[in-house]
């Protein structure tokens, strides 16, 4: 079956860290399409980025970047000088007809 | 630009009680629509998705159910809730099918079943 794995369950970090985020897609497809999203204390989840499969160059907004490597099915995140404000779960998400699943997510804690 | 609406914001209910929350969607047309809901500290659970009026699709066998009696709007119920029914409750939307489209979520609902 086709899933995204999130091998890093927690993720604690003091300010002005990087922080790398784990993605793993396993599928048969060739071309497809990965999803990041954000939950933050609040517990609304915030849409960060789409990517599509073919497309290999980082993609970068702001202090985030994104890097997606069809060799090893990952799609990395970075939050590069880490910020109090980036505490969050952040979850990637496979692409599917009509459902829309999640993996398990990583607890991000950045510490003043 | 499109907005989604989901209330209430909190909610604390009795056991066997109904449910009824709500979500709807402003600004676009024939939109995917979800439910999800997230226990404390847990991932997400896809409840109910729709891809459409009248249709619903159901994930996890259980005491709710949904409806979706016109195109944006999308309603979670129960006859009576359980306390296992307690968590984070999410309403989403997406303009296709999510393959290739991302989704957009409302605030949530806090439900605590008493």
């Amino acid at each position: 079956a086709q899933k995204v794995t999130q091998a890093q369950t927690e993720i604690s970090v003091v300010e002005k860290e990087d922080v790398t985020l784990d993605c793993v897609y396993e599928t048969r497809d060739t071309t497809y399409y990965l999803f990041w999203y954000k939950q933050p204390p609040s517990g609304e989840l915030v849409f960060l980025i789409r990517r599509n499969s073919f497309d290999e160059q980082n993609e970068i907004s702001g202090r985030y970047s994104w890097n997606f490597q069809k060799s090893t099915s990952s799609f990395n995140f970075t939050i590069t000088a880490s910020q109090v404000v980036d505490s969050a779960v952040y979850f990637c998400a496979p692409p599917e007809d009509y459902k829309l699943s999640f993996g398990a997510g990583t607890t991000v804690t950045v510490r003043a | 630009s499109q907005t989604i609406h989901q209330w209430p914001a909190t909610l604390v209910q009795p056991v066997g009680s109904p449910l009824s929350l709500e979500c709807t969607v402003e600004g676009t047309s024939n939109p995917n629509l979800y439910w999800y809901r997230q226990a404390a500290g847990r991932g997400l659970q896809l409840l109910f998705y729709s891809v459409g009026i009248g249709q619903i699709s159901s994930e996890v066998p259980q005491n709710l159910s949904a409806s979706r009696p016109q195109d944006r709007q999308f309603i979670l119920s129960s006859k009576k809730l359980l306390l296992s029914d307690s968590g984070f409750y999410l309403c989403a939307w997406s303009s296709g099918t999510p393959r290739y489209a991302e989704a957009f979520f409302g605030q949530g609902t806090r439900l605590t079943v008493v």
